[in-house]
C-alpha cells in the first residue's frame, strides 16, 4: 500500500494568512492526488483532484500543485470557513489511501 | 446532482455483524461505483472496498476481506456494506461515497459522500 503523510500536523493560523499544506507519498503517483476538506460531524468535501484541478464550486482561494511524490494545498487568504481538518488521498493504484490529516485552527 | 442517504447509527457486541445502507437520489449514471470509508474518532479516513452497482463486482481492501461483504440492490439504487465478528477497533464512522472517473485523465476521486453512519462496538 502507498503510504502517505502530511505536514504539518496541526496548524494555527489567522484570517487573511497564507497557508501551505504538504503531502508525501512513499511511492510515485504521478499526479493522481487529490485534497479534501472535512469539518467536524460532516463527510469530506473534495477540494483538489489531479494534484491541481479546482472541484467546481470551491473557491480559488484554494490552489493544489506537486506531481510525484510531493503535493501543496495552499489556501491564499485565508477565511472563517476554512478552518477545517484537511486531507489528502492518492488515487494512482487500489487500496486507496489517505494521508493522517492536517488541522488548521484559528490562532 | 446526486445524494447519498445512509441508515442510521448502530450500537452493536463484540463478535456481532453490522450492516449500513446508503441509498442513491438524483441523477445518476446506469454503472457506477460505491465505495465505502470508515473513519474511526479522532482519526484519518481509511478505504473499505466498493462495488460496481450494474454488475455487482466487488473488490476489498485486504484488511478488512476476511470480515466485509458489499451488496447492492440495483433496483432500489442501494448499496450495502457488512461487517462482521465486530471488536472495540471497529467504532467508526462508515461513509459511502462515489467514485468519479475521468475516463480521459485517468483521475478518480470521491465527488459524493453520504452522511455518515456512526457504529460503536461496546459490551
Amino acid at each position: 500500500d502507498i503510504q502517505m503523510t502530511q505536514s504539518p500536523s496541526s496548524l494555527s493560523a489567522s484570517v487573511g494568512d497564507r497557508v501551505t499544506i504538504t503531502c508525501r507519498t512513499t511511492q510515485y503517483i504521478n499526479d493522481y492526488l487529490n485534497w479534501y476538506q472535512q469539518k467536524p460531524g460532516t463527510a469530506p468535501k473534495l477540494l483538489i483532484y489531479g494534484a491541481s484541478s479546482l472541484q467546481n464550486g470551491v473557491p480559488p482561494r484554494f490552489s493544489g500543485g506537486g506531481s510525484g511524490t510531493d503535493f501543496t494545498l495552499t489556501i491564499s487568504s485565508l477565511q472563517p470557513e476554512d478552518f477545517a481538518i484537511y486531507y489528502c488521498q492518492q488515487s494512482y493504484n487500489t487500496p486507496v489511501t489517505f494521508g493522517p490529516g492536517t488541522r488548521l485552527d484559528i490562532k | 446532482q446526486v445524494q447519498l442517504v445512509q441508515s442510521g447509527a448502530e450500537v452493536k457486541n463484540p463478535g456481532a455483524s453490522v450492516r449500513v445502507s446508503c441509498k442513491a437520489s438524483g441523477y445518476i449514471l446506469t454503472s457506477y461505483t460505491a465505495h465505502w470509508v470508515r473513519q474511526a474518532p479522532g482519526q484519518s479516513l481509511e478505504w473499505i472496498g466498493w462495488i460496481n452497482t450494474n454488475n455487482g463486482n466487488t473488490k476489498y481492501s485486504q484488511k478488512f476481506q476476511d470480515r466485509v461483504t458489499i451488496t447492492r440492490d440495483a433496483s432500489a439504487r442501494t448499496a450495502f456494506m457488512e461487517l462482521s465478528s465486530l471488536r472495540s477497533e471497529d467504532t467508526a464512522v462508515y461513509y459511502c461515497a462515489n467514485l468519479f472517473y475521468d475516463v480521459l485523465t485517468g483521475y478518480q476521486f470521491f465527488d459524493n459522500w453520504g452522511q455518515g453512519a456512526l457504529v460503536t462496538v461496546s459490551s
